[in-house]
Parts: structure tokens; sequence; C-alpha cells
């Protein structure tokens, strides 16, 4: 298994530009996450999904996010407009169940970068 | 949300020396993992452990989880330079669907 696919690995934009971040799933797998990471805040929860539906959005910082998930095989995480406080490293991860039961998968991240 | 709160933040040890790290909430777990991420990587999983009290061994890293599920410590013996990284503690959200990670534990071994 390929594990879990990100892309870009690195985006570098101005602001008041829109950002997409791509994520490939294990597939198979029933729960996809994304997270964000930071020095200062560490990882945090942004959203995630089961079976394609989003369940819990409250990590989302604002609405300039939003995160789709069309088919089990693909998920997308929008950033528009960006700012430069959203530079860090956005993380795909998914998991065969629930995380009290399963250990997450992560893709190896894509770093955002806005001047 | 449930914090986890991991200490030291950084530690800087020499080929050889022993370390322990931690992980502590004031929340009760029903389990917690502990995850290695090396530069330019996701978080990869060492181990789950769901018992109070249990210990799990995986070559020179010890694992413990506390008898009330509301803390752990990983134990390294006899560091080596590849066990440089950063060192997470993650545990269920409140839904228990996914999960909440501390900051984390940034180890550098050096030769």
């Amino acid at each position: 298994d390929a594990g879990v696919i990100q892309s870009p690995r690195h985006e570098v934009t101005e602001m008041g530009q829109e950002v997409t971040l791509r994520c490939k799933p294990i597939s198979g797998h029933d729960y996809l996450f994304w997270y964000r990471q930071t020095m200062m805040r560490g990882l945090e929860l942004l959203i995630y999904f089961n079976n394609n539906v989003p369940i819990d959005d409250s990590g989302m910082p604002e609405d300039r996010f939003s995160a789709k998930m069309p088919n089990a095989s693909f998920s997308t995480l929008k950033i528009q407009p960006s700012e430069p406080r959203d530079s860090a490293v956005y993380f795909c991860a998914s998991s065969f169940q629930a995380a009290y039961n399963s250990p997450l998968h992560f893709g190896n991240g894509t770093r955002l970068t806005v001047t | 949300t449930q914090l986890l709160e991991q200490s030291p933040q950084f530690l800087s040890i020499q080929e050889g020396e022993n370390l322990t790290v931690y992980c502590n909430s004031s929340s009760v777990f029903s389990s917690l993992q502990w995850y290695r991420q090396e530069p330019g990587e996701g978080p990869v999983l060492l181990v789950t452990v769901v018992t109070g009290g249990e210990v799990k061994k995986l070559k020179r890293l010890t694992f413990q989880f506390g008898d009330a599920r509301k803390d752990s410590s990983l134990h390294i013996t006899a560091a080596q330079p590849g066990d440089t990284g950063l060192y997470l503690c993650a545990g269920p959200s409140n839904s228990g669907y996914a999960l909440n990670f501390g900051k984390g534990t940034s180890l550098l071994v050096t030769p």
C-alpha cells in the first residue's frame, strides 16, 4: 500500500490567493482527518470525515477554510483567501476505525507558506 | 478538549544515555497512543496503551500507562542517533472518533 498521499509537498503563495491541498487516503479506511502543525500550537485537528461525510469541523479556524471529500479516495482542504498566519504544515491522516480503536496513518504533509 | 501536556519540550543528549519523557492530563483516557515524527514526515505510530498500569516494550523503548489512565511515560535506554525525532502522545477526543495530540518532546541524540 502506498500510504496516505498528499500534494503538493510545498506551496508558496501570496496573501489573498486561494490554496487547495489534496489528500488520497489509504484504501479501505473509513476515517479521514485534516490536521495543522505549527511550533506554537502543535498538531491541531481541523476536521474529520467518516465515510466521506464531515463529522466535526469545529477545529476549522474560520470561514476561509473549507474541506470536501467527494469520494472515498480523495479529499481537499481549501483556504480562500489565504493569510500569512495560515503558514503551517498541513497533514492528512486516515484510519480504518475510530481513533480510540485504530491508529492514524499520516501523509508527509504539505508545507504552506503565505507571504 | 482533553489537553495533553508533554515534558520536557526539548531534550538533547549524547548517544548511550537513558531518558524519560512524560505525557500528562487531568482527564482519564480509554487509551493513549505514542507517535514519532521525523523531519519532513508525518507522525508514525509506535504503540498504543490501553490498560491502567500497562507496560509495553519496543526494543529499547518502554512505554507505561499510569494506573489512573491520566498519564503515560516513554523511557529510552541507551539512546541512539536514530532515536532523534519528535515524540507525540495522543488520546481520543471527547467523541472518541478523533485524536488530540500533545505538543511533543523534541529529542536530539548526538553521537
